[in-house]
């Protein structure tokens, strides 16, 4: 149980193409979902929160006119990275949990090559 | 605040032997999670093993358990037996209002 779907795995476009990645739990509710960054050999950079229904709360230093992040239904998180940019370039990883008290479950990540 | 600190950016281990990555924590709130991920090559998180705050009980999983000191604010993996496959990083986490990890620890096996 407990499985995050998270497409597409790997993205090459064009700078200046906007990217939109998708986050699913197929057999739970997510009450909470979660979006990182991670670079490589680093822990995972936290970009924003979202609760289903509200906005995301995103952490400081994160735009969030370029990470644009929808929660549109308690198994559903997308994330569209507007405009991107070499710098974008990274693995996003989303996460979902069914509670306060519960287990992050994570995606598979996406790695996004901006060229 | 909520701090999770992981000392020990890189361990190594004989296969079949057994190995502690430490990780050190400090939260203002009484009812807290704990976790340990798992992290391979595919870049895949792994829940290995999870610790609720109130329990006194170290979490066993198989060849993982912990060492949960609450007064200490210690919460440290032990992987008896390791394989091949334990190899990756490894991420400490805590989750109370929100979810913190530490900065991971590289685990390598040596056959």
């Amino acid at each position: 149980g407990a499985v995050v779907s998270q497409h597409p795995s790997r993205v090459i476009c064009k700078s200046g193409t906007s990217v939109k990645i998708e986050c699913r739990s197929l057999d739970f509710q997510a009450t909470t979902m979660f979006w990182y960054r991670q670079f490589p050999k680093q822990s995972l950079m936290l970009m924003a929160t979202s609760n289903e229904g509200s906005k995301a709360t995103y952490e400081q230093g994160v735009e969030k006119d370029k990470f644009l992040i929808n929660h549109a239904s308690l198994t559903l998180s997308t994330l569209t990275v507007t405009s991107a940019h070499p710098e974008d370039s990274s693995f996003y990883i989303c996460s979902a949990r069914a509670g306060k008290r519960q287990p992050q479950h994570f995606g598979d990540g996406t790695r996004l090559s901006i060229l | 605040a909520q701090t999770v600190t992981q000392s020990q950016p890189e361990m190594s281990v004989q296969e079949a032997e057994t190995v502690t990555l430490s990780c050190t924590y400090d939260t203002s709130e009484s009812d807290y999670y704990l976790f340990w991920y798992k992290q391979p090559p595919s870049r895949q998180m792994i829940l290995v093993i999870r610790q609720e705050a109130y329990k006194q009980q170290n979490a066993t999983e198989n060849r993982f358990s912990v060492n949960f000191q609450k007064a200490a604010k210690s919460f440290s993996l032990k992987i008896s037996d390791s394989q091949l496959g334990d190899a990756a990083m490894y991420f400490c986490a805590l989750t109370g209002n929100q979810f913190y990890f530490g900065t991971g620890t590289s685990l390598t096996v040596i056959p």
